[in-house]
C-alpha cells in the first residue's frame, strides 16, 4: 500500500448523474493531484492542490470539479459527464519543499464507466 | 513532437531475460528522472528515482539517464513473471519552481515462464 486511498474503485454513472470521487492520504503530504489516465495514453494532469490551494487546473472542463478540505483529502465531483470521460482516475499526493520531496504516490485508482 | 516519447509495446520476454526499457524526450530543462511501474488494476507505484545523468542500481533494476542524448533507461535483469506491468518513464524540471512530472505513455511488459 502506497498511503493513498481512494474511493470507490469502481463507477458506472449515466451521463445525467452526479458523484464524487474520493482520494485520502496519511503520509502528511502537502501536495495533491488528480490525473485521468486513458488506454494508450501518457497521465493526463488535471489538478493540483499545494497547502488545499488550487495551483494548477489544466484546461478541465467543468463538468469536473475538485474540492480539497485540507491536505490529507480531495475530491473529484463529477456532472453531466459525457462517454469520453470513462477512464482511470488516478489521485497522488507529495511532499512539498524538496526536490526529492516531489515524488509521487499514487493511490490504485477509480476505474470510471459513463454510458 | 510529444516532450516524452515511450514505445506503448508490448514487450514479450522470456523468463531470465535482462529487459532494456527506453524514454526520450525534448525538454533539456528535465533533470529529475523516474520510472514507475503499473500493475493491471492499480496505480503506478515509484521504482526508481534519479537526479541528472549517471546510473542507479537497486537490486534486479538499473536506472541510467543520458542528458546529452536525451535519452533514460530502465535494466531489469533476470525478469521474473512479477515484472509484468506496464513501465512509465517520468521526468520534471525546477524550471518555475513546479516539478510536476511529464509522463511517458507506459510500455507494456510480459514476461513469460
Amino acid at each position: 500500500e502506497t498511503g493513498v486511498t481512494q474511493t470507490p474503485r469502481h463507477l458506472v454513472m449515466g451521463m445525467t448523474n452526479k458523484k464524487s470521487l474520493k482520494c485520502e492520504q496519511h503520509l502528511g503530504h502537502n501536495a495533491m493531484y488528480w490525473y485521468k489516465q486513458s488506454a494508450k495514453k501518457p497521465l493526463e494532469l488535471m489538478f493540483v492542490y499545494n497547502f488545499k490551494e488550487q495551483t494548477e487546473n489544466n484546461s478541465v472542463p467543468s463538468r469536473f470539479s475538485p474540492e480539497c478540505p485540507n491536505s490529507s483529502h480531495l475530491f473529484l465531483h463529477l456532472h453531466t459527464l459525457q462517454p469520453e470521460d470513462s477512464a482511470l482516475y488516478l489521485c497522488a499526493s507529495s511532499q512539498d519543499g524538496t526536490s526529492e520531496g516531489k515524488t509521487q504516490y499514487f493511490g490504485p485508482g477509480t476505474r470510471l464507466l459513463v454510458l | 513532437q510529444k516532450e516524452v516519447e515511450q514505445d506503448p509495446g508490448p514487450l514479450s520476454v522470456p523468463e531470465g531475460a535482462i529487459v532494456s526499457l527506453n524514454c526520450t524526450y525534448s525538454n533539456s530543462a528535465f533533470q529529475y528522472f523516474m520510472w514507475y511501474r503499473q500493475y493491471s488494476r492499480k496505480g503506478p507505484e515509484l521504482l526508481m528515482y534519479t537526479y541528472s545523468s549517471g546510473n542507479k542500481e537497486d537490486g534486479r533494476f538499473t536506472a541510467q539517464v543520458d542528458k546529452s542524448s536525451k535519452y533514460i533507461s530502465l535494466f531489469i535483469r533476470d525478469s521474473q513473471p512479477s515484472d509484468s506491468a506496464t513501465y512509465l518513464c517520468a521526468m520534471s524540471s525546477a524550471s518555475g519552481g513546479s516539478y510536476i512530472p511529464t509522463f511517458g505513455r507506459g510500455t507494456s511488459l510480459i514476461v513469460h515462464p
